[in-house]
């Protein structure tokens, strides 16, 4: 079955440092997303990406994310300079279409960023 | 207002007991989607079930089953014959037709399976 795949499963930041996440989404998806995920807190909506552009954000994706899609296949969250308060799990997620709730909307594993 | 209410931060269930879990959603969409997933300890998000909103029967997928009140915007997950891998956090989300992509999630229900 077709999956998303996150790299790295776990990254380790000094503050203040750049870092990048990656994922590689179902091949014949359109629509990306990342999320976050607080230590025992719920997952929170960061942004989604369309034809090669940002189509929705949350108001916690502020001008230190950014996100691309730098070739045909991978999906990029760079945090600029990171906070402590940014160590959380980060999902990918891709879905085939817009319109149909199921639309095969798939989560990656996560990345467990830890910013020390 | 939540979009997404989860009313219990920790349920117990007997092993090969079956366990419900609440969720409740708040919505204007006429049309929406609703989701169950497990988050074992491990991190992952593993999609369990789902109901549309326009669905007659509720879903059922295996051992879970989502018992779907529209009128009263309820979409309780039940678990039967749990088991104790069942133990994980689980997570109510909603997509709205209308309204762009993003999933809102409740704050979970940790299930603890006891043998």
């Amino acid at each position: 079955e077709p999956e998303v795949t996150q790299t790295p499963s776990h990254q380790v930041t000094q503050m203040g440092q750049e870092v990048i996440l990656r994922c590689v989404p179902i091949s014949n998806h359109l629509y990306f997303y990342w999320y976050r995920q607080i230590l025992g807190q719920k997952v929170e909506f960061l942004v989604s990406f369309y034809n090669n552009e940002i189509s929705e954000k949350s108001e916690i994706f502020d001008d230190q994310f950014s996100v691309e899609r730098p070739d045909g296949s991978n999906f990029t969250l760079k945090i600029r300079s990171t906070k402590l308060e940014d160590s959380a799990m980060y999902f990918c997620a891709s879905s085939g279409s817009q319109i149909g709730q199921g639309a095969g909307y798939t989560f990656g594993s996560g990345t467990r960023l830890t910013v020390v | 207002a939540q979009k997404i209410t989860q009313t219990q931060p920790g349920m117990f269930v007997q092993e090969k007991e079956a366990v419900t879990l609440d969720c409740t959603y708040d919505t204007s969409d006429p049309s929406y989607g609703l989701f169950w997933y497990k988050q074992p300890s491990s991190g992952e998000m593993i999609f369990l079930i789902y109901q549309g909103s326009y669905d007659q029967q509720n879903a059922t997928e295996g051992r879970y089953s989502l018992n779907f009140q529209k009128a009263r915007k309820s979409a309780n997950l039940v678990i039967s014959a749990s088991q104790l891998g069942d133990s994980a956090m689980y997570f109510c989300a909603m997509r709205e037709e209308n309204t762009g992509n993003q999933f809102y999630f409740g704050t979970g229900t940790s299930l603890t399976v006891i043998p």
